[in-house]
């Protein structure tokens, strides 16, 4: 119930190329959805959220798609750049509990 | 500091030896959590501070896991008698939010660049 699935473990794109990560969850009461970015050595970094009031919100290259009824959120990259080659994380919390719920994550590797 | 700090960077000790980590959140942030991220695992939660309140210790693994945070400052996670699977990045974040989730740029949580725990 409090999982938060991801995918795909893996994830090579060319240079210029369409990124696209998946994520699944189950418990209806979650009401925030960030994705976070870490590099080797680093702490995770808040990349972008969406609350499920919205099917969509891009910043720059980087958009999340939201299927409330599915109960799936999913990160696009485009133009993907080898400096987005790093782990990204999906997560979920609920108003009023701070902890979030993470993903596995998702190794990107943007090849030049 | 700018950031989050973490202390140390690494830490390589003998299973059964108590360690302990140190957190130094942003200037003030009134909320300080901690995670485990095992390899090629998410991150985990821990416990979470707020404030003056109880923290929420609903992650911790074991009663071996103790944190204590002084106020809005510094926190110590203490890992007693460690066992080869605690091995892991433990990692720290602080955030300014006073009300979760009313305000989705509150509810940022920062990360430090973590402590990576080897028990041999």
């Amino acid at each position: 119930q409090q999982q938060v699935k991801q995918s795909p473990q893996s994830l090579i794109v060319q240079k210029g190329g369409i990124s696209i990560i998946n994520c699944a969850y189950e418990n209806t009461a979650f009401d925030y959805f960030p994705w976070y970015q870490q590099f080797p050595g680093k702490g995770p970094a808040l990349l972008i959220a969406i609350r499920p009031d919205v099917s969509e919100k891009k910043e720059g290259r980087f958009t999340i798609s939201f299927n409330k009824s599915a109960k799936q959120f999913s990160l696009h990259i485009m133009d993907s750049q080898p400096g987005d080659s790093a782990t990204y994380f999906c997560a979920a919390s609920t108003t009023g509990f701070q902890k979030l719920v993470f993903g596995t994550g998702t190794r990107l590797l943007v090849s030049p | 500091g700018a950031g989050v700090s973490q202390s140390p960077s690494n830490k390589v000790t003998e299973k059964g030896k108590d360690v302990e980590l140190r957190c130094d959140p942003i200037s003030g942030h009134t909320a300080l959590y901690w995670y485990r991220q095992r390899l090629g695992q998410g991150l985990e939660f821990l416990i979470y501070f707020q404030g003056n309140s109880a923290p929420d210790k609903s992650g911790l693994p074991s009663d071996r896991f103790s944190a204590e945070r002084t106020g809005e400052s510094v926190s110590t996670l203490t890992i007693q008698r460690t066992q080869q699977e605690d091995s892991a990045v433990y990692l720290c974040a602080s955030s300014s939010s006073t009300r979760p989730g009313t305000h989705i740029g509150k509810n940022i949580q920062y990360f430090g660049a973590g402590t990576r725990l080897s028990v041999l």
